[in-house]
């Protein structure tokens, strides 16, 4: 069992370029969720979803866009990096199921550098 | 909009004293509280959550309680292990689960041998 997957695992880019950051969980989970962490901040809340179709913005949107064409993949895209944004990503999938056990799994995470 | 607010900021006990993080939370439709813990260079994963219709649970050495009337919850890590060294976080979600899990700023926890 996979569990959630996040790729890649480490990535430089350069001020203003883009990237995919990806996302896939195999727990037919219909929440998902991109964190960001960075020091003295915790995990920030960037955007989530609750179904295929449906994505609304977390805390820190700014940058950041989504998409949930299937249950299975969250892609988090940077359109057009800033150093602002370097942090470490981690995915997050939960089922909506009532009276379900809702833990949050996590992603191994993306080390993220712009320069 | 919601917010959960943690302290301490850092946490150093000696191995075998008693460790409590405090968490507040602004969102009074809130009614779920996990507690996750992240070792260095890991992913954060579950170690305990209580739900709003209860006030205290248990697991092993750690424990959860919740005041509702005051929107706080708190940690407590009896007799702690070196390997309970890590950061922790607290976190809040509204009534359904397809609620916003949000995050405090995290703690982290040092247990000297």
């Amino acid at each position: 069992n996979a569990g959630v997957t996040q790729t890649p695992k480490f990535q430089v880019l350069k001020t203003g370029q883009s990237m995919t950051l990806q996302c896939a969980q195999d727990m037919n989970h219909e929440y998902m969720s991109w964190y960001r962490q960075d020091p003295g901040m915790g995990l920030r809340l960037i955007h989530y979803s609750v179904g295929a179709g449906i994505t609304d913005q977390g805390e820190v949107p700014n940058g950041y866009n989504v998409s949930r064409s299937t249950t299975e993949d969250f892609p988090l895209r940077l359109l057009s990096a800033a150093p602002s944004q370097t942090s470490v990503y981690f995915c997050a999938s939960s089922t909506t199921l009532l009276g379900a056990n809702t833990e949050a799994f996590f992603g191994q995470g993306t080390r993220l550098t712009v320069v | 909009g919601e917010n959960v607010e943690q302290h301490p900021s850092t946490l150093s006990v000696q191995e075998g004293d008693s460790a409590v993080i405090k968490c507040t939370y602004s969102d009074s439709a809130s009614n779920y509280f996990p507690w996750y813990k992240q070792e260095l260079g890991k992913r954060p994963q579950l170690i305990i959550d209580i739900r709003s219709n209860v006030g205290e649970k248990k697991d092993q050495r750690i424990a959860v309680t919740l005041n509702k009337t005051a929107k706080h919850f708190s940690l407590h890590i009896t007799e702690t292990q070196p390997e309970d060294s890590a950061v922790y976080f607290c976190a809040a979600r509204r009534s359904s689960n397809t609620g916003k899990l949000i995050f405090g700023q995290g703690t982290t926890l040092q247990v000297k041998p």
